[in-house]
């Protein structure tokens, strides 16, 4: 069973850069089958996909975060990551990263536990 | 803002028939399969249906999904206290964004 850990940075200054790592346990983040995301959610709010990652390096991005949102790849320790430029305070949210399943679409399972971000000075 | 429009609440004794609907339009459910998360208090989501009305391994055959033109609804039968969560439906959009519901919150009364 695949697993994911969300790390990084939990307090980030507004107008910096925002930058969490997604650990892959249990699988290759290599398996073509699957695509791996981001999505985050501000406290009492609802769910925002912010973009997903294939194994050919391919991406797909919010097309309202598009332009601050950078997913990318380690196959070398199994991770993917997410840089998000420019932060406010409506960055501040819990990061959740998930695998997804090619053939399925918008399968998102196994999902990590969440890292919270807060973005202030 | 979300596309796709949930009823924010809803509610029921233990034993009821529970149903939430979700209101999307030709661009997104429409044209693509509905997803449902659940999120129980203070975890990370868990998909519940997928392909409008699949079930993954594990979820009780108590959920149920449906999905007619621009709607979709997600049916809980023999509510338990456990099913107090938020439910959320999901589905691609036209702007390849993978858009969810505003959520619905369950209590179970």
């Amino acid at each position: 069973q695949v697993q994911l850990q969300e790390s990084g940075p939990g307090l980030v200054k507004p107008s910096e850069t925002l930058s969490l790592t997604c650990a892959v346990s249990g699988g290759s983040i290599k398996i073509g089958s699957f695509y791996w995301s981001w999505i985050r959610q501000p406290a009492g709010k609802g769910l925002e996909w912010i973009g997903r990652i294939f194994p050919t390096g391919s991406t797909d991005y919010n097309p309202s975060l598009k332009s601050r949102v950078t997913i990318s790849m380690d196959t070398s320790k199994n991770q993917f990551s997410l840089r998000l430029t420019s932060v406010t305070a409506a960055d501040t949210a819990v990061y959740y990263c998930a695998v997804g399943v090619t053939l399925i679409p918008g399968w998102l399972d196994p999902w990590g536990q969440g890292t919270l971000v807060a973005v202030s000075s | 803002q979300s596309v796709l429009i949930q009823s924010p609440s809803a509610s029921g004794t233990p034993g009821q028939r529970v149903t939430i609907s979700c209101s999307g339009s030709g661009s997104n459910i429409g044209k693509n399969t509905v997803n449902w998360f659940q999120q129980l208090p203070g975890t990370a989501p868990k998909l519940l249906i997928y392909s409008n009305d699949q079930r993954p391994s594990g979820v009780p055959d108590r959920f149920s999904g449906s999905k007619s033109g621009t709607s979709a609804s997600l049916a809980i039968s023999g509510l338990q206290s456990e099913d107090e969560a938020d439910y959320y439906c999901a589905a691609w959009d036209d702007s390849l964004n993978y858009v969810f519901g505003i959520g619905t919150k369950v209590t179970v009364l």
